[in-house]
């Protein structure tokens, strides 16, 4: 079936860095692939819809530049987390849908703590 | 902007049949999952439904759709522990233009043996 590789699984880093998680569709192609974020004890929040070849399109209220998606392959799309802060710490996930299938696959996640 | 919402909280006894209810506002809904999501992990896809469609049942699972009324819910027959876990619903439409998919907050179910 349609598998969603994400990567890191968990990410401890420090006030002020920058931290990369990538997405990668294994098995298929997916032009659109989704970036969500998850806080503790509440539903997902889309973030942004990420376009291969394109810029992303962001939901109301997330920062663009804090937030940095590129989408450089149809099998590839990766989320920046730049100049974190603590308040950024939570778990993130992404999706994708295979054309050729119904339903969106995602990711296991990755659990982003700034200390 | 749309809304997906369900009951926070089901427990049940090993054995006993769940429902797990969802309501929703989008008009325009093509069509709605039901997702699971074990601790620390990312969701799986249980099941959906396309939204001209009232029943589907998939093993223990069978999933109504009133579309009048907007609701939406996830029956799990002969329920074990292991099926204990949060179960999202969740909408995909066409809002304003652009398709996207919008979760529900979640229903965490509790099998007790």
């Amino acid at each position: 079936g349609a598998v969603v590789s994400q990567h890191p699984s968990w990410v401890i880093c420090k006030s002020g860095t920058s931290v990369k998680i990538e997405c990668r569709s294994l098995d298929f192609q997916a032009t659109t692939m989704f970036w969500y974020r998850q806080f503790p004890k509440q539903s997902l929040m889309l973030m942004a819809t990420s376009n291969e070849g394109s810029k992303a399109t962001y939901e109301q209220g997330v920062e663009k530049d804090k937030f940095l998606i590129n989408h450089a392959s149809l099998t590839l799309s990766t989320l920046t987390v730049t100049s974190a802060h603590p308040e950024d710490s939570s778990f993130y996930i992404c999706s994708a849908q295979d054309a050729k299938r119904e339903g969106y696959t995602f990711g296991s996640g990755t659990r982003l703590t700034v200390v | 902007g749309e809304d997906v919402e369900q009951s926070l909280f089901l427990s049940v006894r090993e054995g006993d049949s769940s429902v797990i209810n969802c309501t929703y506002t989008d008009s325009s809904s093509t069509y709605l999952y039901w997702y699971k999501q074990e601790p620390g992990a990312g969701l799986q896809l249980l099941t959906y439904i396309f939204s001209n469609m009232d029943m589907k049942q998939d093993q223990r699972l069978t999933v109504l759709l009133n579309k009048k009324d907007k609701h939406l819910s996830l029956r799990i027959a002969d329920t074990q522990t292991g099926d204990s876990a949060i179960y999202f619903c969740a909408d995909w439409g066409l809002n304003t233009g652009f398709q996207k998919l919008v979760f529900g907050t979640g229903t965490r179910l509790l099998v007790s043996p």
